[in-house]
């Protein structure tokens, strides 16, 4: 049964730092990758999808990595800025057409 | 981008009465769609699977005549939670994907759940 687990469960930086958040699973049979952001009482953003077959993806100050062998994906935000104070959360695809694994979130808070 | 709707966004409702809950697909086609619930601080957790003209497939420990799913178009999916109780107070969150793609999910805004 695929697990998900987001390390650590809750960081706090200062405006303008970089910063990697981390996400492990255990079986390495996935489709794809998902990396969401959730704002208090809202509903998900979707930030980055990685295919199986890629090894990373960027979307502005973010860049997201998959490897797949290790069963490990990081989240890098550059640049952190008090906006990007939210939950992220990691999901796994296993296949096509199935519904996601979600790990437990990190939240970030950014403080000017 | 693909954009799932749900409505309401909020409800309140009493103990024993029941809540219906939709989910539309607004700009594509879903054969599937997921309902997943959140409790506070805590991650997502798959409900049920709904696929367009057949029975729901739920998750072991979710009722399925409590958490009643129909998804009876390829834009619309309706999760009814029946007999409510306080502990069903949740954020429940529904999923579809492109049946053309068939690579991401596509997320609702949520649905806010308080049962008094």
């Amino acid at each position: 049964k695929q697990e998900v687990t987001q390390i650590p469960a809750a960081l706090s930086v200062p405006e303008g730092e970089n910063l990697v958040l981390n996400c492990s699973f255990t079986d390495s049979a996935i489709y794809n990758l998902q990396w969401f952001r959730q704002d208090p009482g809202k509903g998900l953003t979707s930030l980055l999808l990685i295919q199986s077959s890629q090894r990373e993806q960027t979307s502005g100050r973010l860049n997201a990595s998959l490897d797949k062998s290790s069963g490990r994906s990081t989240l890098y935000i550059a640049a952190s800025q008090p906006g990007d104070s939210a939950t992220y959360l990691c999901a796994i695809d296993n296949q096509a057409g199935t519904a996601l694994i979600f790990g437990k979130g990190t939240t970030l808070s950014v403080s000017s | 981008g693909a954009v799932v709707s749900q409505h309401p966004s909020w409800v309140i409702c009493k103990s024993g009465t029941s809540v219906k809950i939709e989910c539309r697909s607004l700009d594509f086609q879903a054969t599937t769609m997921f309902w997943y619930r959140q409790f506070p601080k805590q991650s997502l957790m798959l409900m049920a699977t709904s696929n367009e003209g057949s029975k729901a497939t739920y998750e072991q420990g979710v009722e399925k005549d409590k958490f009643l799913i129909n998804h009876a178009s390829l834009t619309l999916s309706t999760l009814t939670v029946t007999s409510a109780h306080p502990e069903d107070s949740s954020f429940y969150i529904c999923s579809a994907r492109d049946r053309v793609t068939n690579y991401e999910q596509y997320f609702g805004p949520g649905t806010r759940l308080t049962v008094t």
